[in-house]
């Protein structure tokens, strides 16, 4: 079965700009997690969303927000980018929730803000 | 809220010796402890979990092993292979989130 699919894989913004970016979850996946990696700084829970609901939220400013569609494909989206901004964002699904099993994560997309 | 904290933060073995990364967290009533491997370019993947009920999981080469007393657990690599040159990630799960620690580069070298 295929893999969880995230778009666009690269991308170039500069400061102030917006963007958006794509995950489709693995079929039958109903939880879509979001990351943000960095190095030395880990994996960083940005949310994550269960059935079109945003079910738990991680400690980012209100420019970065998600939302997911009825057959659990999931986007997000940072406004007014910041030089700090440019990471490795990684979404990752599962059947019913980040914490109860495994998760499995797409190939991310690479975001650099200049 | 939770927090992990994971050590080393690089770890450098000769092939064949083990390896062991440590993770403590802050919540005690998290009850899931999985570890990702994330080779350089590729996404992170689970290769073992445990959860609170037991105290230790092995799979061929790799074990966990947890004390909730104490609240660590630790990865154990046997015989390490240069395949096994990665990025660890442990993390447990609070309050319905899955928090990561900040990750051990393990470098094997032949």
């Amino acid at each position: 079965k295929a893999g969880v699919t995230q778009t666009p894989r690269y991308l170039i913004k500069t400061r102030g700009q917006q963007v958006t970016l794509s995950c489709s979850p693995i079929s039958g996946h109903r939880s879509v997690s979001w990351y943000q990696q960095t190095p030395g700084q880990g994996l960083q829970f940005l949310f994550e969303y269960f059935s079109e609901t945003q079910r738990n939220k991680g400690n980012f400013p209100g420019r970065f927000s998600g939302r997911q569609f009825s057959n659990s494909r999931s986007e997000m989206n940072v406004s007014t980018l910041e030089l700090g901004d440019s990471a490795l964002y990684l979404c990752a699904s599962s059947w019913a929730g980040e914490n109860t099993g495994e998760l499995f994560f797409g190939e991310g997309s690479r975001l650099t803000v200049l | 809220g939770e927090n992990v904290e994971q050590h080393p933060s690089t770890l450098s073995v000769q092939e064949g010796d083990s390896a062991v990364i440590k993770c403590t967290y802050s919540d005690s009533a998290s009850n899931y402890f999985p570890w990702y491997k994330q080779e350089l370019g590729k996404r992170p993947q689970l290769i073992i979990d445990i959860r609170s009920n037991v105290g230790e999981k092995k799979d061929q080469r790799i074990a966990v092993t947890l004390n909730k007393t104490a609240k660590h657990f630790s990865l154990h690599i046997t015989e390490t292979q240069p395949e096994d040159s990665a990025v660890y990630f442990c993390a447990a799960s609070g309050f319905q989130k899955l928090v990561f620690g900040t990750g051990t580069r393990l470098l094997v070298s032949p």
